[in-house]
């Protein structure tokens, strides 16, 4: 199966930094089938971007993605508070479909 | 908009057989576009897709629970459940329901619902 790496483990920023996020994959995805989701505690996750690089519905465009092959970046600007979360990628090229560990983004 | 809610015990003996269904409202169940899914998260862990059922009836798992695990659709009911045989503590998670678009990427979710496996 595709392993998922991301990093950091930990990103502690301040509001109006830019937060960079990484996702690495095992093997090449021969397509851009990564999404990235957000997480809140006790919630469940939000889709955040597809196709490595299309927003989802109602997701600002400071959010952005870019990567191909075996390495992805979400990145976003002008971190405000409501950003803090764990974020994840999650790659759909080939099945089983796998998510990485997680990226927690800290708002200072 | 589309809404799905897990159901189920929230506590299973070890070797026993652990059962949630999902109910999806707000949409339609026999979408030609949606695959319903399950995927859990472990306390503090990342998360696994566990497998996929389309409207039809065609199921995709996850190799590593194959053998243990069987997802069903009831389309009449708008339903999707999971059964996954034998549990021990390792699957102990919190087990969502979503609705997975053409098998990629995942919009709408479930809250989720704890289920400890202990005696």
């Amino acid at each position: 199966e595709v392993i998922l790496t991301q990093s950091p483990g930990t990103l502690s920023l301040s509001p109006g930094e830019r937060a960079t996020l990484s996702c690495r994959a095992s093997q090449s995805l021969s397509k851009s089938y990564i999404a990235w989701y957000q997480q809140k505690p006790g919630q469940a996750p939000r889709l955040l971007m597809y196709g490595t690089s299309s927003r989802a519905t109602g997701i600002p465009d400071r959010f952005s993605g870019s990567g191909s092959g075996t390495d992805f970046i979400l990145t976003i600007k002008r971190l405000e508070p409501e950003d803090v979360g764990i974020y994840h990628c999650q790659q759909y090229g080939w099945s089983p479909y796998t998510f990485g560990q997680g990226t927690r983004l800290e708002i200072k | 908009q589309l809404q799905l809610q897990e159901s189920g015990p929230g506590q299973v003996k070890p070797s026993a057989t652990l059962s949630l269904t999902c109910t999806v409202s707000g949409g339609s169940i026999n979408s030609k576009s949606d695959y319903w899914a399950w995927i859990r998260q472990p306390p503090g862990k990342g998360l696994e897709w566990i497998g996929s059922v389309y409207y039809s009836g065609s199921t995709y798992y996850n190799p590593s629970l194959t053998g243990r695990i069987t997802i069903t659709i009831d389309t009449s009911k708008s339903q999707f459940s999971l059964n996954m045989r034998s549990v021990t503590a390792a699957d102990t998670a919190v087990y969502f329901c979503a609705s997975q678009w053409e098998l990629t990427s995942i919009e709408y979710w479930g809250h989720g619902t704890l289920v400890t496996v202990s005696s």
